[in-house]
């Protein structure tokens, strides 16, 4: 897998349902970092956890980390439908100069 | 507070021909960055300035100049466009390096 590579590519549920997105990485990070796009749009950055965090909540978005699977899932409750959006993650690699985005989850929900 | 302002919004160029992107940040924030992002690709870190005065390159500089002109501002060069620079443009800016990043609205740029 790449560093920060999200599972799956797309998803649709409907509205109310939760989603849940994973991202996956390679390498040691200091922490991991979790945007929506609408589209058309620039990121909105929705939550940070740093390597040393297990779960982080905002609102109705809770992010968890296991740093010894090297994954993170973001989960969306009650999910509405301006939460139709692509969900990137990014991962801030130890020891490096940079971020790096996964490909996203095209998430959809149905009214 | 205006956020990230980036212009143009959009742009066509003739393969060959220069322009200059512009990015603005109201935040005061120290580092400021240059991303394109490509179907498929997610994003691609062009350049970074860390902070007022300095630049490095990113993932993938060629084709790509940078001036971080003052704290507020940091603009993106093609000297010679070509059409795989075909892409959409964000610049984001963050307090400090590699935190959380804020982002511009984009700029979509066609090269024929």
């Amino acid at each position: 897998s790449q560093q920060g590579e999200e599972d799956p590519q797309a998803l649709s549920i409907q509205e109310g349902e939760n989603a849940t997105m994973n991202c996956s990485y390679k390498t040691s990070i200091n922490n991991l970092q979790w945007y929506r796009q609408n589209s058309g749009r620039g990121l909105v950055h929705l939550i940070l956890i740093r390597s040393n965090e297990r779960e982080k909540h905002s609102g109705r978005l809770r992010v968890t980390l296991d740093t010894s699977k090297k994954s993170s899932s973001l989960l969306i409750t009650a999910s509405r439908a301006a939460d139709t959006a692509s969900y990137f993650c990014a991962t801030r690699i130890q020891g490096a100069q940079k971020l790096v985005f996964g490909q996203g989850t095209r998430l959809t929900i149905n009214p | 507070n205006a956020g990230v302002t980036q212009t143009p919004k959009f742009q066509v160029l003739k393969t060959g021909q220069s322009m200059t992107l512009q990015c603005a940040q109201d935040m005061n924030h120290n580092s400021m960055y240059w991303y394109r992002q490509d179907p498929g690709m997610g994003l691609r870190l062009i350049y970074y300035s860390a902070s007022e005065g300095t630049t490095d390159k990113g993932e993938v500089p060629n084709g790509y100049n940078v001036s971080r002109l003052n704290k507020r501002e940091f603009s993106l060069r093609l000297e010679s466009a070509a059409p795989s620079q075909t892409s959409v443009y964000f610049c984001a800016s963050s307090v400090g390096g590699w935190e959380t990043q804020y982002f511009g609205p984009g700029t979509r740029l066609l090269v024929l």
